[in-house]
């Protein structure tokens, strides 16, 4: 069983307000990601993190912002929400070395800017 | 970039075999895995492959064939149970060793 946690799972939120979307994992992995997910569509990386200290952008253009100051934590900041912003936001963890092939994923944040 | 191909949808009875194909760029490609994802909840890990050849976990297989840049997942004595969307995800070591996701392929079974 994965030990990958996001909160809070539902969130609905006014244009222009800052929010922050927990992720923390207690399986000591040092990958992390943030992917974004349409209703049926595909999962797009919009950020990772290889380690303490270390964060990229993905291949979506995002204009949120993460952090990674400790191993097991990883939150995704959008400092003024947007309507386009409305999406599930997936958080992610894989420890296998070199090959990030399996990936353990939390249960997600459905947020809603309206 | 490198993108992957799969169908949007199949659909399939219990008790049937039903194979959900995909296609992948080459330039980078390590190797390819398949999640499962329900409705609303998180992708699941299915397999890997690495390797030309069949991977056989219980009613799940996958397969791989480098020389085609294609590969699928073969689910046998489907279930209702297995009605969610399926993505195939390419391994790409030149893009750092990061998945790159397919658009997923909606399976439904019906009774």
């Amino acid at each position: 069983e994965a030990d990958i946690y996001q909160t809070p799972r539902y969130l609905v939120i006014g244009t222009g307000k800052k929010i922050t979307l927990e992720c923390s994992q207690t399986m000591g992995h040092d990958k992390m990601y943030w992917y974004q997910q349409d209703p049926g569509m595909e999962l797009h990386l919009i950020h990772y993190s290889y380690g303490v200290n270390s964060t990229e952008k993905g291949d979506l253009s995002s204009e949120s912002t993460v952090s990674r100051i400790r191993t097991e934590h990883f939150p995704l900041t959008l400092e003024s929400a947007r309507p386009s912003h409305t999406s599930q936001y997936l958080c992610a963890s894989s420890g296998r070395g070199e090959e990030n092939y399996e990936q353990y994923f939390g249960p997600g944040t459905r947020l809603t800017v309206t | 970039g490198q993108s992957l191909e799969q169908p949007s949808e199949v659909t399939a009875v219990e008790g049937a075999i039903v194979q959900i194909n995909c296609t992948y760029q080459t330039s980078g490609f390590y190797g390819l895995s398949w999640y499962q994802q329900h409705d609303g909840g998180a992708p699941t890990f299915l397999s890997y492959n690495a390797l030309d050849g069949l991977e056989e976990t219980g009613r799940f297989s996958s397969f791989l064939s480098r020389s085609d840049s294609y590969g699928y997942l073969l689910l046998q004595e489907l279930q209702m149970k297995d009605s969610a969307s399926y993505f195939c995800a390419g391994l790409y070591i030149n893009q750092g060793g990061k998945l790159i996701f397919g658009q997923g392929t909606e399976l439904s079974v019906k009774p």
